[in-house]
């Protein structure tokens, strides 16, 4: 079946940690997109890319790095540099700009 | 830049009464209009899109949402709630003046009382 897998579904992170959230899909879609979501603030977009090799920035992209080296894949690292953290990660993908959203089941990012 | 309000952050109906989930928008181009739903613990499925066509859409499950471009609106309804109907609901908006990224609304909670 084709979808996308997001793992782990819960991770912790120490201070001062980098931590890796990890993206994969088997749509052939060229475009993917990581969503940090917070209570009562709906989704905000951190990290967008529309085809392999390239990304943009989203609305919050401080303290967050991506890459895209294969267009299965859209890892998403979490670095020191973002001071809050804790929340729940949704990575997404869709054959082109203004097309369905598939969405991952996500990732529950907590601070130790 | 394109934006969406949702008018309530919860909403608690009874199984077999009528849903109504409000949502507001704010472009200046065509927009496209989204309803997302998630249920716990899981990721987003869309509901049903609008894109210019008919303003009336029906979606999964039995919702459907028509849009009123006068009052600027994007309500999503259902004529008899159902027990699993229980979710967070995001109203979405993408126009070409953010090159079709969504921006999603704060979300609305659906409780359903047995």
């Amino acid at each position: 079946d084709g979808g996308i897998t997001q793992s782990p579904k819960y991770l912790f992170r120490k201070e001062g940690q980098n931590v890796t959230l990890s993206c994969e899909q088997n749509l052939n879609h060229d475009a993917m997109y990581w969503y940090r979501q917070d209570p009562g603030q709906g989704l905000r977009l951190i990290y967008y890319s529309q085809i392999v090799n390239d990304f943009q920035k989203g609305d919050i992209a401080e303290g967050y790095s991506v890459s895209r080296e294969k267009k299965e894949s859209f890892p998403l690292t979490v670095t020191s540099a973002q001071k809050n953290p804790t929340a729940f990660y949704l990575c997404a993908s869709n054959r082109a700009a203004n097309e369905k959203l598939f969405f991952g089941s996500g990732t529950q990012l907590s601070v130790l | 830049a394109q934006s969406v309000t949702q008018l309530d952050s919860h909403v608690s109906v009874s199984e077999g009464t009528p849903v109504l989930l409000r949502c507001n928008y704010s472009s200046s181009y065509s927009p496209s209009l989204f309803w997302y739903v998630q249920h716990p613990n899981k990721g987003l499925q869309l509901l049903l899109k609008y894109t210019s066509a008919a303003t009336l859409v029906k979606g999964i499950n039995g919702f459907e949402a028509e849009f009123k471009k006068s009052e600027t609106s994007f309500h999503l309804t259902k004529p008899s709630a159902h027990m699993s109907d229980a979710a967070e609901y995001f109203c979405v908006v993408s126009d070409i003046s953010n090159d079709y990224k969504l921006s999603f609304g704060a979300g609305t909670t659906v409780t359903v009382r047995a």
